[in-house]
């Protein structure tokens, strides 16, 4: 069975500072991994994705993340925080399916 | 980019009503749809997965006869929550792709309900 970790629940962190977000997996065979971004009250945003090939992945809004097979982590970082970047942040992992499990969040704060 | 429309954003009802929640696919057409449940503060649970044209798949603990999903079209999914208790008032959101190999998921904004 698949599933993932978020071992962070709450993190905050000092605009400009740089911010990362851990995620563990647990998955049976090579995963698809994702994180996404969700605002209040909204849906999620797609940030970035790893399928395959170069384990250091860009997405969008400066965020990186990287995929480590013997350690099943895949920890999102961004080197200097916006205001805007407040909200709850999730890890996935699943297949080809895209039948995806998702972590139980982390929520980033901000603060001026 | 491809948008995923969902509505009502944000509906209540009464205990023992129906409630129908819509996803449309905007600019594609939405072979397969998820439907998740979002409690407060929680990540999203999978409810089911719907194709086109064929019976949705629950995910075990998920009721079919109280949460009826369907994919009649290959741009709009329904939730209907029927017979509605306090207990279902929750985030609902819903999911959708195209058709191929690692085409992209996109979701839509989420239907917040609340059964009185």
């Amino acid at each position: 069975a698949q599933s993932v970790t978020q071992p962070d629940i709450h993190i905050t962190v000092s605009e400009g500072a740089s911010l990362e977000l851990r995620c563990n997996y647990s998955y049976g065979a090579t995963p698809y991994l994702f994180w996404y971004v969700q605002s209040p009250g909204q849906g999620l945003q797609l940030l970035l994705k790893y399928f395959s090939g170069d384990t250091l992945v860009q997405g969008i809004k400066g965020f990186e993340a990287e995929f480590k097979r013997s350690q099943s982590s895949f920890n999102l970082r961004k080197p200097s925080v916006h205001w805007s970047d407040a909200a709850e942040y999730f890890c996935a992992v699943g297949a080809g399916d895209y039948k995806l499990s998702f972590g139980a969040g982390t929520t980033v704060t901000v603060r001026a | 980019g491809a948008v995923v429309s969902q509505h009502p954003s944000r509906v209540i009802c009464k205990s023992g009503t129906s409630v129908k929640i819509e996803c449309r696919s905007l600019d594609f057409q939405a072979t397969t749809m998820f439907w998740y449940r979002q409690f407060p503060k929680q990540s999203l649970m999978l409810m089911a997965t719907s194709n086109e044209g064929s019976k949705a798949t629950y995910e075990q603990g998920v009721e079919k006869d109280k949460f009826l999903i369907n994919h009649a079209s290959l741009t709009l999914s329904t939730l209907t929550v029927t017979s509605a208790h306090p207990e279902d008032s929750s985030f609902y959101i819903c999911s959708a792709r195209r058709r191929g190999h690692n085409s992209p998921l996109h979701f839509g904004n989420g239907t917040r309900l609340t059964v009185t």
